[in-house]
């Protein structure tokens, strides 16, 4: 079956700039995670979206950073004003709803700010 | 808040050999995930692991929860270029909950042919 899904795959934007990334999840899976992987930080938690409840935000590392889930399916990562240390890797996973389901990663979104 | 300390950071095998890489947490684990990434993809569920000892194997992969919980092995035998990539562990933080995974720096490994 179709995997999670990034577009993106690649985006260059300037300084100041805002970015919207997408993350499409496999069907079914009710809960979806934003984590971003640069180089010499390793993978970092972001966003965790479950249901209906309210996300858990607490990896954001700014408030230029926001993510919404539409109609539980689809989500959005948007970064405002970008700034150059925003470059990374953001990828974008997915699972079944119980605690120890192994998360489905996509391919990520390769973020470049010059 | 919980590290996970992958080692070797990177590794070069001739092809047919066996090799270990080894992830170690500064706290009991509650859980361990390995994952192995090709450049410009994403993640790959490969196992997982959650009781002291236990044990699975893949094809040619075997990972490895230690009895106290605290450090895993993944061994590759017999290796393939198709096993170049970084491998990558993860751990959930306490109470096993599989959302903000701690992940290890990964390491690179590169089979010759």
């Amino acid at each position: 079956g179709a995997g999670v899904s990034q577009s993106p795959s690649n985006k260059v934007t300037e300084k100041g700039k805002d970015v919207e990334l997408r993350c499409d999840p496999i069907s079914g899976h009710t809960a979806l995670y934003w984590y971003r992987q640069s180089l010499g930080q390793g993978l970092e938690f972001l966003i965790y979206f479950q249901g209906n409840s309210a996300p858990d935000k607490s990896g954001l590392p700014s408030d230029r950073f926001s993510a919404e889930r539409t109609g539980g399916s689809v989500s959005t990562l948007t970064i405002q004003r970008t700034q150059q240390e925003d470059s990374a890797v953001y990828l974008c996973a997915s699972s079944l709803p119980s605690y120890n389901s192994p998360l489905h990663f996509g391919n990520g979104t390769r973020l470049t700010v010059t | 808040s919980q590290e996970l300390e992958q080692s070797p950071q990177s590794l070069i095998v001739q092809e047919g050999k066996n090799l270990t890489i080894n992830c170690t947490s500064s706290k009991t684990l509650y859980g361990l995930y390995w994952y192995k990434q090709k450049y410009g993809e994403g993640l790959i569920f490969l196992m997982m692991l959650q009781k002291g000892g236990e044990e699975k194997s893949h094809e040619k992969i075997t990972a490895k929860l230690d009895e106290k919980k605290q450090q895993s092995s993944l061994h590759i035998t017999a290796s393939q270029p198709s096993h170049a990539g970084i491998y990558l562990c993860g751990a959930p933080n306490s109470g096993g909950s599989n959302y903000k995974l701690t992940f290890g720096k990964g390491t690179l490994l590169t089979v010759n042919p």
